[in-house]
């Protein structure tokens, strides 16, 4: 247990519709990180906030958002949803910014129909 | 563009036949390189961080070396509960980015 929390577990949903999937990082950690991983594009870095501030933007669509509120935690917005938004998602969480090692919670499992 | 490719996507190993996986990078400056192993359907789980070329780090049977341009993870007389997914990692200097590799599975037979 890596001390990082994600829920929903899994998610069911339609095209078109949106949704929002939470994270709640280990106890002191500062930084977030939010990642998607398809069976075909392997793990995408998505986007990475600190201490309620944005620090870094990988491959994340105009239709996904995401915020980290002062208790830390931090939610993934997906709106929209297309087909090829299934996928696991991931948040993962380290004491700081930079090289530090993430510890990843165990994902939220996103299927669209 | 900063890259990471991964080899080979898949190994099959007996029981304590070693073995190392490559992780080849182009940065433009390299902040640090990771090492995470990931089991079906859970989330990665951090091994090592390595920062700059001659550095090693031994965490029971995994060693791994990183060069100017690659890191290779040693696996010494793996067994079955070595078998998963090795995702190797960077961060460029400049950025707080993460790029990861599609990851080498392996399978380790008893």
């Amino acid at each position: 247990d890596s001390g990082v929390t994600q829920t929903p577990k899994h998610l069911i949903t339609a095209t078109g519709q949106r949704v929002t999937l939470r994270c709640s990082p280990r106890s002191g950690d500062l930084s977030v990180y939010w990642y998607q991983q398809s069976l075909d594009q392997g793990l995408q870095f998505l986007i990475q906030y600190y201490n309620g501030e944005e620090r870094a933007k990988g491959n994340i669509l105009e239709r996904f958002s995401a915020q980290q509120f002062p208790d830390l935690h931090s939610e993934l917005n997906l709106s929209s949803l297309e087909l090829g938004d299934s996928a696991l998602y991931f948040c993962a969480s380290s004491v700081e910014v930079g090289s530090h090692e993430q510890f990843f919670g165990p994902g939220t499992r996103l299927t669209v129909l | 563009e900063d890259q990471v490719t991964q080899s080979p996507e898949a190994l099959r190993l007996q029981e304590g036949e070693s073995s190392s996986l490559n992780c080849s990078y182009t940065v433009s400056g390299l902040r640090g390189l990771f090492w995470y192993r990931q089991d079906p359907g859970k989330g990665p789980e951090f091994l090592f961080t390595l920062y700059s070329a001659g550095e090693e780090k031994e965490k029971e049977r995994l060693k791994a070396t990183l060069t100017k341009k690659e890191s290779f993870l040693h696996i010494t007389a793996p067994k079955p509960e070595d078998s998963a997914t090795y995702l190797c990692a960077v961060q460029a200097i400049g950025t707080y980015k993460y790029i990861f590799g599609t990851g080498t599975r392996l399978k380790v037979l008893a």
